[in-house]
């Protein structure tokens, strides 16, 4: 079965500094990769996705995500972070194929507080 | 331009009572899905739609029924209310396979069970 683990439940950075939220995922066959961000009270919105070929990938808002094979993960990174980054990231993996068809399972989640 | 719209944005139930949860969306996507997300927990599918007529379970179905007679919507019903069931409800579509296609997410119903 395929599973996300977000080992960061809660980050804490200073407006400006960078930004790694770490993300490992188990999956049997080649995955589909996507990060996901949600602002309070709000749904989620997508920020960059995986599917195959350049594993940097960018995104909206200034991020981008790299796709490590060996190490099963999928890190997302932004080199200068702003107060409204301000949210709860969440990253997910789907499938093509099998049971996982039409899925996606998120991870737990991991909250971002800037810090002026 | 609406996309994914859920009604209602709150509501309180009391144990054993039943209620529908809507959800419509204006751009013709084949793809529907209701997730629940608990704190800590991330999102669980529930049930998702392929299409009109056509719905298959997700992780946590109990408890839950939907139904799909129009591309446009695809409500969820809890029959029995049960204090497990108090969670934030979100409906997604897209428009095709979620592997490449990105989901469009409503703004969500805080549903409590008391």
């Amino acid at each position: 079965a395929q599973s996300v683990t977000q080992p960061d439940i809660h980050i804490t950075v200073s407006e400006g500094a960078s930004l790694e939220l770490r993300c490992n995922y188990s999956y049997g066959a080649t995955p589909y990769l996507f990060w996901y961000v949600q602002s309070p009270g709000q749904g989620l919105q997508l920020l960059l996705k995986y599917f195959s070929g350049d594993t940097l990938v960018q995104g909206i808002k200034g991020f981008e995500a790299e796709f490590k094979r060996s190490q099963s993960s999928f890190n997302l990174r932004k080199p200068s972070v702003h107060w409204s980054d301000a949210a709860e990231y969440f990253c997910a993996v789907g499938g093509a194929g099998g049971t996982s068809y039409g899925k996606l399972t998120f991870g737990q989640g991991t909250i971002l507080t800037v810090h002026p | 331009n609406a996309g994914v719209t859920q009604t209602p944005k709150f509501r309180i139930l009391k144990i054993g009572q039943s209620m529908t949860l809507q959800c419509t969306q204006d751009m013709n996507h084949n793809y529907m899905y209701w997730y629940r997300q608990d704190p800590g927990m991330g999102l669980k599918l529930i049930y998702y739609s392929v299409g009109a007529g056509i719905t298959d379970k997700g992780e946590v179905p109990n408890g839950y029924n939907v139904s799909r007679s129009t591309t446009e919507d695809f409500p969820l019903r809890l029959e029995l209310a049960a204090p497990s069931q108090t969670s934030v409800y979100f409906c997604a579509s897209s428009a095709g396979h979620p592997s490449n296609q990105p989901q469009h997410f409503g703004d969500g119903t805080r549903l409590s069970i008391l």
